[in-house]
């Protein structure tokens, strides 16, 4: 199986601040990586495919970038609707493994 | 807009079979390329892919739970289900329903693009 490690686990910051959150692959996919938001109580959403696409509907201060076994999710300027936890997805091969998740608290 | 909705038992006994049923709105599950996902979340914890039905009913399950799944399609009921066998308390999640679609960037890429609100299942005598 394709192991995805997300770091870091958790992490607090204000509204405004610029958010990166990084995915490590334990060999190359290619671009095969999305990235889902998970509010509290709520189905995961998803935001990016290929690992730097938004999807329709996503925020525009969302962005991904990365390839290979390497890759991150940056917000540009976090809003209050944003705090929520944040995994990403290797579509490699199966199993489509997640990472362990990413929660943004408020500072 | 195309809607999926869990439903079944919310609480099994250990060493039965988990039966769950994604009924889907707005859109045929027959109609198009698409793959039918199972995906589970025990409490605070974190996502885990159980397994996937392609349009042509071709399958793909998480090695971890393979000896154990079935997931399968009624097109005539617009719906797809997961079956989990000789459950245990490990068993108990938030259990999603999700769409699958390939996204083409250059390649096709897959990606779950529409999922359910998910059901809790719970697996206690």
């Amino acid at each position: 199986d394709v192991q995805v490690t997300q770091s870091p686990s958790s992490l607090s910051a204000s509204v405004g601040d610029r958010v990166t959150i990084t995915c490590r692959a334990s060999q190359s996919i290619g671009r095969y990586l999305n990235w889902y938001q998970q509010k509290s109580g709520k189905a995961p959403k998803l935001l990016i495919y290929a690992a730097s696409n938004l999807h329709s509907g996503a925020p525009s201060s969302f962005s991904g970038s990365g390839s290979g076994t390497n890759f991150t999710l940056t917000i540009s300027s976090l809003q209050p609707e944003d705090f929520a936890t944040y995994y990403c997805q290797q579509s490699y091969n199966a199993p489509r493994t997640f990472g362990q998740g990413t929660k943004i608290q408020i500072k | 807009q195309v809607q999926l909705q869990e439903s079944g038992p919310g609480l099994v006994k250990p060493s039965q079979t988990l039966s769950l049923t994604c009924t889907v709105s707005n859109y045929s599950i027959s109609s198009a390329s698409h793959y039918w996902t199972w995906i589970r979340q025990p409490a605070g914890k974190g996502l885990e892919w159980i397994g996937r039905i392609y349009t042509t009913g071709s399958t793909n399950y998480n090695p971890s739970l393979e000896s154990r799944v079935t997931i399968s399609t009624d097109t005539s009921k617009n719906h797809f289900s997961l079956k989990l066998s000789s459950v245990t308390a490990a068993d108990t999640a938030v259990y999603y329903c999700a769409r699958g679609a390939d996204f083409w960037s250059g390649n096709y890429y897959y990606a779950m693009d529409v999922w359910g609100q998910g059901t809790t299942v719970t697996v206690s005598s």
